[in-house]
Order: structure tokens, then C-alpha cells, then sequence
């Protein structure tokens, strides 16, 4: 069935760091892959997605490229930010009609200044 | 706007008894989805509502677990008797359109944090 693996947490980086956490899936047909971003306190947030393979989906300086060939999605920031801390979820759209996500466990980030 | 708003956003309460939590979609949202994690594991879908009809509730745990959404405005989740394993955050997330996999985006809440004790 289709899943999502995340890299185990927590990270902890110093400030302007670079960050990679990787992201695997498995699925039938062709998804579409997300990152989601939880600040402490609040709710998920949509970071960036990408629909088609070779696709790099980019926002706030992160980006992810939607890797076919290695099923893959990783998540990467040249220099992180203290504001970056936060727990990072992979996501796919799990179902034929794509109406429904999985996740990945989540991998929380904690930068230092 | 208003985003998709979640209540009550913390609850504790003893096994064997009800929670309802409720949900308030972005207006003019027709899809309305309820995820929930549970400590340390996955987020996992529970349910789609298009409008007042249920679309796919493959994911709901078991018949302790019903979901609403009369008039297809605001959703209620109830657990009626709560287990201690259904400890966890429910999420509430709404879309315009329920095609995830063309683009379309998925709004959460900031979800309803459960304590069973």
C-alpha cells in the first residue's frame, strides 16, 4: 500500500545550518508529494508540494524535488533560522480519486542561535 | 478570512466517557476531512465529508467514532465511550475542491488535543 517514510528526529542544528530531511514513499500510480510544517502552538501548515515527477516545489527558502526514479522528496534549507524549529511532515496523496493524504511520523527540527 | 477553526482545543477526560469536537471549515469549503495522530505515530485520515455526505470514511477506527456534518457547514467528531488509546490531536482540514493530487489545496485547523485518562 502507499506510505510514507520520514528520517527519525529530532534534528538540532545551529543557526544558518544546512538542513536535509529526507523523505521516502511508496505508492501506486503518481502522487503528489507535500511538506507540511507545525510551529509549536499551532496548526499545519501547507510549505510547499510538488505534483509530477522532476517537479521542485520551493517556499521561505526550503525546497524538495519530486524524485521518481529514488521515490524520494527530500526537504533541504541552505542556512536554517531559529524560526525554523518545528515539527516537518512528508504527506502523498494516498488514493486513486486523491482526496486523501498520508503522512510521514514527522521529523521535528530544533535550531539554536 | 477565517481559517479552519477547531474546539475544544484541549480536553481531558476519563474513559468511558463522550468528547464532541467540532470543526468550522473555511467558508465555501465543500470538502471537509478529520485526521488524527496519535503520540509518536503517523498523522491518519479518518474521513472526507463533501458537503453533508460522507465520501470516504475507510478511516475510521471503529463505530465508537461518528462524524457529522449536518447541513454541510460545520463538522462534529464524537467518541462515545473514549478509550485510553484514543489519546491524540484531531485534525480538521477543509479544501474549494477534493482533488489533492491536481494542485488543490488542504487547509488544517490547529487541531483538538485528547487526553483520555
Amino acid at each position: 500500500g502507499n506510505s510514507v517514510t520520514q528520517m527519525e528526529g529530532p534534528v538540532t542544528l545551529s543557526e544558518e545550518a544546512f538542513l536535509t530531511i529526507n523523505c521516502t514513499y511508496t505508492a501506486t500510480g503518481y502522487p503528489s508529494l507535500f511538506w507540511y510544517v507545525q510551529y509549536p502552538g499551532e496548526g499545519l501548515q501547507l510549505l510547499l508540494k510538488a505534483t509530477k515527477a522532476d517537479d521542485k516545489g520551493s517556499n521561505k527558502g526550503f525546497e524538495a524535488t519530486y524524485r521518481k526514479e529514488t521515490t524520494s522528496f527530500h526537504l533541504e534549507k541552505g542556512s536554517v533560522q531559529v524560526s525554523d524549529s518545528a515539527v516537518y511532515f512528508c504527506a502523498l496523496s494516498a488514493n486513486q480519486a486523491g482526496t486523501a493524504l498520508i503522512f510521514g511520523k514527522g521529523t521535528t527540527l530544533s535550531v539554536s542561535s | 478570512e477565517a481559517g479552519v477553526t477547531q474546539f475544544p482545543s484541549h480536553s481531558v477526560i476519563e474513559k468511558g466517557q463522550t468528547v464532541t469536537l467540532r470543526c468550522d471549515p473555511i467558508s465555501g469549503h465543500d470538502n471537509l476531512y478529520w485526521y488524527r495522530r496519535v503520540m509518536g505515530k503517523e498523522i491518519k485520515f479518518l474521513l472526507h465529508f463533501v458537503k453533508e455526505s460522507k465520501q470516504d470514511e475507510s478511516g475510521m477506527p471503529n463505530n465508537r467514532f461518528l462524524a457529522e456534518r449536518t447541513g454541510g457547514t460545520y463538522s462534529t467528531l464524537k467518541v462515545q465511550p473514549a478509550e485510553l488509546e484514543d489519546s491524540g490531536v484531531y485534525f480538521c482540514a477543509s479544501s474549494q475542491y477534493a482533488q489533492l493530487n491536481s494542485g488543490n489545496t488542504i487547509y488544517f485547523g490547529e487541531g483538538s488535543w485528547l487526553t483520555v485518562v
